[in-house]
C-alpha cells in the first residue's frame, strides 16, 4: 500500500489561515478525510470525502483535493484548534494514515 | 447515540497474547456497510491502523501484523473482541476501537471512537 506524507508540525498565529498538506501516490484516486486529536483525546472526524464537513464541525474548517494532494484548511484559527491532525485514505480495503501534523496556535 | 468502550488489561508481559474488547451501542453490526475496526497509537506517536471487521463478518488486517491478530464479533452482546499474540515492548500503545460506516457510494471513514486504552508491555 502507499503512504501519506504530511508535515511534522504546522504554526500559525490566532485569527490566520492555516494549511496542512496531505500527499501520497494514489491520492488522485481515493478520498480523503482528516482527524483532529487534542491532547489525551481520542481522534474525532473534521473532513471526509476530501471537503465535507460533518455536523457540528465548525465551518472554518475545510477541505480540497487535487492531484495527489489533499489539504486541511482552518481559516480564523483559534487557541482550540491546536492538536495534531491525521489524514486518512483507503487502499482498496486498507485503512491509510499520515504521519500527522502538530497544529501550534501562537 | 453512537459509543463504543474499549476494555482489557492496562499490562502485559513479553510473549504474552493480549486481548481487548470494544463494546458499543447505538448501532448494529449487522447493518449493510457497518464496521468494527482497530487503531492503536503509540505514545507520542502516529496512528496505525490494525483490523476491521464487518457486517458480513469479513475480517480486513493490516498486512504487517496479520499473523498476530485475530478479531471477531458477537453480535448478540454488541461486542468486538481483537486478540494479538506474541506481544513485545514496542506494542505499548492507546488501543482505539472506532466505527466504519461505508456509504452508497463505497466510501467509508472512522466516524466514531472510543476513548481508548494504554497497554503496556512490560515485564
Amino acid at each position: 500500500s502507499y503512504g501519506l506524507t504530511q508535515p511534522p508540525s504546522v504554526s500559525v498565529s490566532p485569527g490566520q489561515t492555516a494549511s496542512i498538506t496531505c500527499s501520497g501516490d494514489n491520492l488522485g484516486d481515493a478520498y480523503v478525510c482528516w482527524y483532529q486529536q487534542r491532547p489525551g483525546q481520542s481522534p474525532v472526524v473534521v473532513i471526509y470525502q476530501d471537503s465535507i464537513r460533518p455536523s457540528g464541525i465548525p465551518e472554518r474548517f475545510s477541505g480540497s483535493s487535487s492531484g495527489n494532494t489533499a489539504t486541511l484548511t482552518i481559516s480564523g484559527t483559534q487557541a482550540m484548534d491546536e492538536a495534531d491532525y491525521y489524514c486518512h485514505a483507503w487502499d482498496t480495503t486498507t485503512p491509510i494514515f499520515g504521519g500527522g501534523t502538530k497544529l501550534t496556535v501562537l | 447515540q453512537v459509543t463504543l468502550r474499549e476494555s482489557g488489561p492496562a499490562l502485559v508481559k513479553p510473549t504474552q497474547t493480549l486481548t481487548l474488547t470494544c463494546t458499543f451501542s447505538g448501532f448494529s453490526l449487522s447493518t449493510t456497510g457497518v464496521c468494527v475496526s482497530w487503531i492503536r497509537q503509540p505514545p507520542g506517536r502516529a496512528l496505525e491502523w490494525l483490523a476491521f471487521i464487518d457486517w458480513d463478518n469479513d475480517k480486513y488486517y493490516n498486512t504487517s501484523l496479520k499473523t498476530r491478530l485475530t478479531i471477531s464479533k458477537d453480535s448478540s452482546e454488541n461486542q468486538v473482541v481483537l486478540t494479538m499474540t506474541n506481544m513485545d515492548p514496542v506494542d505499548t500503545a492507546t488501543y482505539y476501537c472506532a466505527r466504519i460506516q461505508f456509504h452508497g457510494s463505497g466510501y467509508g471513514w472512522f466516524d466514531s471512537w472510543g476513548q481508548g486504552t494504554l497497554v503496556t508491555v512490560s515485564s
